[in-house]
This record gives C-alpha cells, structure tokens and sequence, in this order.
C-alpha cells in the first residue's frame, strides 16, 4: 500500500531552526510536495521536490532523497506566524497525490 | 501565482437543504480540479477528482448521488451537497491543476465551512 509519514506535533522556539521529516513509500514517484495549512484555512503551496537534493526558498528549504523515500522541510529564523500544520504530499506514478497526516509546529516566544 | 476562488466561505443552513459551492482557477485552466473534506483536527481527505468534460472519480465511500460533481468548463467545477444533513458538516476545499503539466502543484482555494443545523 502507499504510506506517507509524517510526526503528529513538533514544537520550536521563536528565532531557532526546525526540520519536519516525511518518509513515504508509494506506487511511483513523481514529485513531493511540502503545504502549509493555518488553522481553519486552506492549505497553500510551500515547495515541490523532484530530484535529490535540496531546494532553498527564503526561510523555508526542502530536502529530497528518492533513495531513501525521505524528505525533509526545514524553517529557518521561526516566527509566530509559523505556527501551522505542515503538510507532506507525494505524486504517485497516476500523478495522483498521497497526502501525510500533516504534522503540527507550535511555536513557542 | 496560480488562484484559485472558492464560493461561498461559509454556509449555515437546515437539516434537507442542498447546497452549492463553486470552484474557479482564475488565472489558469484547470482540467481536473479535486474536492476534498477535512473534519476538525484531521488530515485533507480527497472526495473526488472532477475531470472537464466527463464524470468525476469519487473516492470509495463518497456517495455520488449525494456530492454531484459539475465540471463543465476549464475555470469552474461545482460540488452540491445534496439534502444536507449534520453529518455532512465539514470544512470543504477545492484545488485545481495547472492543465499545462500533471506534475504540477495543486492551488487550493479558500474553503467553504459548511454547518448543517
């Protein structure tokens, strides 16, 4: 079956580094997605990995090893306002997306 | 970047009532957009896949006959929940794909919250 894992809760410091990790085992792979999903909102699109390695955008970066069916999203310089669900997505071979359960940072000043 | 509008953001309405909610990509054409549900504290549970110009693929235990799935043009798939009940109370998102490409991003819109008194 496919499975995306995810951890359930982390919790941070203001202005410190988090790193959410996701493992998945799927049908095919065509791609990881990273969401972030405020309470009572829609998710919104953070990042998408294709190859291995690591794509940076601003505070927030993405790691990708298709080797080892890891990814991981690490946020940098945290605010308040990161407080959040974080949400890994992976594109089977159907180019269909498996979602996590999502893994919720609470941020602490 | 890519939007997508959903309408309405939140309807309260009684027990028996069918209710509509629109999905629009508004600066993209979007030939399969997707339905999802999500209750309080749980993860996006996917309905429905809506394909332009044919039926939508509904997820195993989503009752076709009570989520109609309209998806007549390249901008617009609606959902209606027909003869509302309090179990169908719920948190409904859409998102949409940049036809351009499947392995695209999918673009949510804002949500509808839905309360069935």
């Amino acid at each position: 079956g496919q499975n995306i894992d995810q951890p359930t809760e982390m919790t941070a410091t203001e202005g410190a580094i988090v790193q959410i990790n996701c493992t998945y085992q799927t049908s095919g792979f065509n791609g990881l997605f990273w969401y972030q999903q405020h309470a009572g909102e829609a998710p919104t699109f953070l990042s998408y990995n294709v190859l291995d390695g690591l794509e940076e955008k601003g505070r927030f970066s993405s790691f990708l090893s298709r080797s080892k069916g890891y990814s991981y999203l690490l946020l940098k310089e945290l605010q308040m306002k990161d407080s959040a669900s974080y949400l890994c997505a992976v594109m089977d071979s159907n180019y269909q997306l498996i979602w996590g359960a999502g893994t919720k940072l609470i941020i602490k000043p | 970047g890519a939007v997508v509008s959903q309408h309405p953001s939140r309807v309260i309405c009684k027990s028996g009532t069918s209710v509509k909610i629109e999905c629009r990509s508004l600066d993209f054409q979007a030939t399969t957009m997707f339905w999802y549900r999500q209750f309080p504290k749980q993860s996006l549970m996917l309905m429905a896949t809506s394909n332009e110009g044919s039926k939508a693929t509904y997820e195993q235990g989503v009752e076709k006959d009570k989520f109609l799935i309209n998806h007549a043009s390249l901008t617009l798939s609606t959902l209606t929940v027909t003869s509302a009940h309090p179990e169908d109370s719920s948190f409904y998102i859409c998102s949409a794909r940049d036809q351009t490409g499947e392995a695209q991003p999918q673009h949510f819109g804002d949500g509808t919250r839905l309360s069935i008194l």
